[in-house]
């Protein structure tokens, strides 16, 4: 089973400044298949990125994601306040999906 | 609209068998896969297995093989997750999702959630 591991795993930030999200995978992730979700309190989690770097329906682009190897990388250019939230990503294979432990992004 | 349309929380006791639901409406159900998502208290998202409503083909992750059963009701367009002998430790947040071929099989949609608690 491939296992994400997410750093870190606690990101304080203010609002207007860029937050850098990491996703190791411990084995090759076909980048293809690698997507980034936001959950906020108390809601379900949102698609944000799929395909490692295509942005899903609505999502602005002050979100970005990026990949090199086993690394992927989910970049919020400037923080607006409703981008506090804790952030998951997840890759599928094999008929089966995983998810990383999650980053939380928290007013500094 | 797309709407994945879960049943309302649950109290049970240890021991008790239980069966959750999801109905998708807005869409062909039998196109999408759908999975289910376990979210224990202030943890993160847990994978449990899916199952294509076409034919009822299911997967499951190892962690959840045998614990659980996922089935579908393609004739009323439901998925559902059960349990035969529920524990203290399936209390949690469970979600069902919709996968989209379109969006490289990540989960485009999700239920609200079912809320399980298990306690005696």
């Amino acid at each position: 089973e491939i296992v994400l591991t997410q750093s870190p795993g606690t990101l304080s930030l203010s609002p207007g400044e860029r937050a850098t999200l990491s996703c190791r995978a411990s084995q090759s992730v076909s980048s293809s298949y690698l997507a980034w979700y936001q959950q906020k309190p108390g809601q379900a989690p949102r698609l944000l990125i799929y395909g490692a770097s295509s942005r899903a329906t609505g999502i602005p682009d002050r979100f970005s994601g990026s990949a090199s190897g086993t690394d992927f990388t989910l970049t919020i250019s400037r923080l607006e306040p409703e981008d506090f939230a804790v952030y998951y990503c997840q890759q599928y294979g094999s008929s089966s999906w995983t998810f990383g432990q999650g980053t939380k992004v928290e007013f500094k | 609209e797309v709407q994945l349309v879960q049943s309302g929380a649950e109290v049970k006791k240890p021991g008790e068998s239980l069966r959750i639901s999801c109905k998708g409406s807005g869409y062909s159900f039998t196109s999408y896969w759908i999975s289910w998502v376990r979210q224990m208290p202030g943890k993160g998202l847990e994978w449990m297995g899916r199952i294509d409503p076409t034919d009822s083909y299911t997967n499951y992750s190892p962690s959840f093989q045998g614990h659980v059963t996922i089935s579908a009701d393609k004739s009323i367009s439901t998925a559902y997750l059960q349990w035969s002998s529920l524990k203290a430790s399936d209390t949690a947040m469970y979600y069902c999702a919709r996968h989209s071929y379109t969006s490289s099989w990540s989960i485009d949609y999700w239920g609200q959630g079912t809320l399980v608690t298990v306690s005696s």
